[in-house]
């Protein structure tokens, strides 16, 4: 069975950091791109990072950039995300997706279709409260 | 970035309506467009990608359209278990950002 598991959520307090991991099983991990993906309390999904399979092109929100850094380990099937300078707005539940596209790497767009993200884990809950 | 604008944010349906959600993007997208279905306390879950195709599993009854800044999404036939937030989302680049629309809640009538 194709899944992922996130897990390292927790209560943090302001300024604090997180180490967020994502379990990859069923599936050639490395072989895919990956993303986390955030959602706020009661609001709608916000993209936060992505990574390559080869770990050569990563992107970020501009939301957490400088403060996140998303990293994978194909030998161990894991994908992670190091959160730093945790504010408030960080708070939300973290998800992990698989994303199949294969994408141009110098123009960064689909080599053929975009196929979305096919494969997302059960979310990892942060709250960032003093 | 390119914002996606859905609409409506909620809509009141029955068992057996069909129903449409509407997504347009503020720059054009070519059909590089996903939907997703979430349902409270789940993981989103991918239901049309490349704007029209149908992911392998997902009931015929949901159907997506567009190109371009104009996208739907149809459910010919309210099931149930469709009753779910819907969420659009963009692909032009990672760069600056992938992003979702506001979401659809379909709640029952």
């Amino acid at each position: 069975e194709v899944q992922l598991v996130e897990s390292g959520g927790g209560l943090v307090q302001p300024g604090g950091s997180l180490r967020l991991s994502c379990a990859a099983s069923g599936f050639t991990f490395s072989s895919y791109s990956m993303n986390w993906v955030r959602q706020a309390p009661g609001k709608g999904l916000e993209w936060v990072s992505y990574i390559s399979s080869s770990s050569s092109t990563i992107y970020y929100a501009d939301s957490v950039k400088g403060r996140f850094t998303i990293s994978r380990d194909n030998a161990k099937n894991s994908l992670y995300l190091q959160m730093n300078s945790l504010r408030d707005e960080d708070t939300a539940v973290y998800y992990c997706a698989r994303d199949p596209t294969d994408y141009d790497i110098l123009t960064g767009y689909p080599l053929h279709y975009y196929y979305g993200m096919d494969v997302w884990g059960q979310g990892t809950t942060v709250t960032v409260s003093s | 970035d390119i914002q996606m604008t859905q609409s409506p944010s909620t809509l009141s349906a029955s068992v057996g309506d069909r129903v449409t959600i509407t997504c347009r993007a503020s720059q054009s997208i070519s059909s590089w467009l996903a939907w997703y279905q979430q349902k409270p306390g789940k993981a989103p879950k991918l239901l049309i990608y490349k704007a029209s195709s149908l992911e392998s599993g997902v009931p015929s009854r949901f159907s997506g359209s567009g190109s371009g800044t104009e996208f739907t999404l149809t459910i010919s036939s309210l099931q149930p278990d469709d009753f779910a937030t819907y969420y659009c989302q963009q692909y032009n680049s990672y760069s600056p950002a992938l992003t979702f629309g506001g979401g659809t809640k379909v709640e029952i009538k």
